[in-house]
């Protein structure tokens, strides 16, 4: 079975500039998270699709981070502009269920996708 | 607020013996509990959860883990530790909320097995 997929693996920009990240679950999967991990943090969640409805994205910082996910499959992760503080790596989760964690109580992670701001 | 707690930022532990990752949660009503393990360049895998029934819950790789309610704990536990053990540790809470859940991960711990 294919694992999460995330590209590019690794980023690195200048502050103000733009990025754009893109993360295809694991077949089946309706439930689709992505998550920011700064060095040192566990990671926090950006955002939760359920097919292509959001759930939750209470902690997006909406004025520079939006995402999409429009035919309920792969999801892209978009940062514009870019600040220093965003550097990080963004892991994309996927699950099985809604939310996921009633019946197999596990996410699939992707390696992620490591960005530096300059 | 809901939190977690990981108290060490790394555990050093000799090859052989029992180690022990520690945790603790502040989370209103009955928390799901899991551990993950991230080895270097690699995403998150899940190791073990508690979600009802017995306190002691058995995972991947030898791993298990104690819930205990009353100290709001969830402590990672291994017998014989190996030094491909050695990896980031995160605690995570899930409280149930709206019928949809996330993961509220610790800040990690580091474990080095050395031989």
């Amino acid at each position: 079975e294919a694992g999460v997929a995330q590209s590019p693996r690794y980023k690195i920009i200048e502050k103000r500039q733009s990025v754009a990240f893109w993360c295809n679950p694991i077949s089946g999967h309706a439930t689709l998270y992505w998550y920011q991990q700064i060095l040192g943090q566990g990671p926090k969640l950006l955002i939760q699709f359920q097919n292509n409805g959001v759930v939750d994205d209470s902690q997006l910082p909406k004025d520079r981070f939006s995402a999409e996910r429009l035919k309920g499959v792969d999801s892209t992760l978009k940062i514009q502009p870019a600040k220093l503080e965003d550097s990080a790596v963004y892991l994309c989760a996927s699950s099985f269920r809604r939310g996921g964690l009633e019946k197999t109580g596990e996410l699939f992670f992707g390696e992620g996708s490591r960005l530096t701001v300059l | 607020a809901q939190s977690v707690a990981q108290p060490e930022d790394q555990v050093n532990v000799a090859e052989g013996n029992p180690l022990t990752v520690k945790c603790t949660y502040s989370v209103s009503g009955n928390p799901y509990l899991f551990w993950y393990v991230q080895y270097p360049n690699r995403g998150l895998q899940f190791l073990l959860k508690y979600i009802t029934g017995d306190n002691l819950v058995k995972g991947s790789y030898g791993f298990e883990a104690e819930f205990n309610k009353s100290q709001t704990s969830f402590h990672l536990k291994k017998p014989s530790a190996l030094v491909s053990d050695s990896a980031l540790y995160f605690c995570a809470v899930s409280p149930f909320s709206g019928g949809y859940n996330k993961l509220i991960f610790g800040a990690g711990t580091r474990l080095a097995v050395h031989p």
